[in-house]
């Protein structure tokens, strides 16, 4: 089983509407969640952290279940520029590891 | 514009070539990462560099040798790679904290280092 397990997609949605991805990760002890945004062919870049208490940047909502050992990531009035991959990343572990482990990412298509 | 600096953007070798990836940060983070990035793959962890010292290798192959001058720079150096070697190279920074949601734990990364072995 992997990690960190993500569904690769592609969700292929219209503008304005709501879509949501989820992440699920085997390691009980894991501390620290985010999401990341990848364009084609340009670097990972932080979208969020995933907080316990779920947290909310505009557009962008991210919940942690810890009992369910999940995290996802619902993005409201999807625009054309939200086109992109969503890596779902957990750190931390069994003695305090700082290794982040990646999902394999969830590729959104925003079309007019 | 990144704070994880690398360089060159794109390298093109031959199997035989010795070359280098750099890598530098000014963020006083003090680990360090190489990362490969395969087409449509999520990022595969290679090294880590902790305080300047190698804390992880992932069995990573020895025609890749990673190397820490200084707490900002961090480089990569290439010795008779393989066409599969040809990649996305990503070099990323953060503060090695113990695991705890605190922002902390942010990778940054690079613009990375498009790859290819002829």
């Amino acid at each position: 089983r992997k990690e960190v397990e993500q569904d690769p997609g592609p969700f292929n949605v219209p503008e304005g509407a709501t879509v949501a991805f989820n992440c699920t990760y085997s390691n009980s002890a894991s501390q620290s969640f985010f999401w990341y945004r990848q364009d084609c062919r340009k670097e990972p870049k932080l979208l969020m952290s995933v907080y316990s208490s779920g947290n909310e940047d505009g557009r962008f909502t991210a919940q942690l279940n810890r009992a369910s050992q999940y995290i996802s990531l619902l993005i409201r009035d999807s625009k054309l520029s939200d086109s992109a991959t969503y890596l779902c990343v957990v750190k931390g572990g069994t003695g305090g590891s700082y290794i982040p482990t990646f999902g394999r990412g969830t590729s959104l298509i925003v079309h007019p | 514009d990144t704070e994880v600096t690398q360089t060159p953007k794109h390298l093109v070798m031959g199997m035989t070539n010795k070359k280098s990836l750099k890598c530098e940060q000014h963020m006083g983070h003090r680990a360090m990462y190489w990362y490969k990035q395969k087409a449509k793959k999520p990022p595969e962890l290679m090294f880590v560099y902790s305080y300047e010292k190698l804390s992880i290798n992932e069995s990573v192959p020895s025609r890749f040798s990673p190397e820490c001058p200084n707490s900002s720079l961090l480089n990569l150096h290439l010795h008779a790679l393989q066409p599969e070697d040809s990649a996305l190279y990503l070099c990323a920074s953060s503060r090695p904290t113990g695991g705890k949601t605190d922002g902390a734990n942010v990778l940054t990364f690079g613009a990375g280092s498009r790859l290819t072995v002829l």
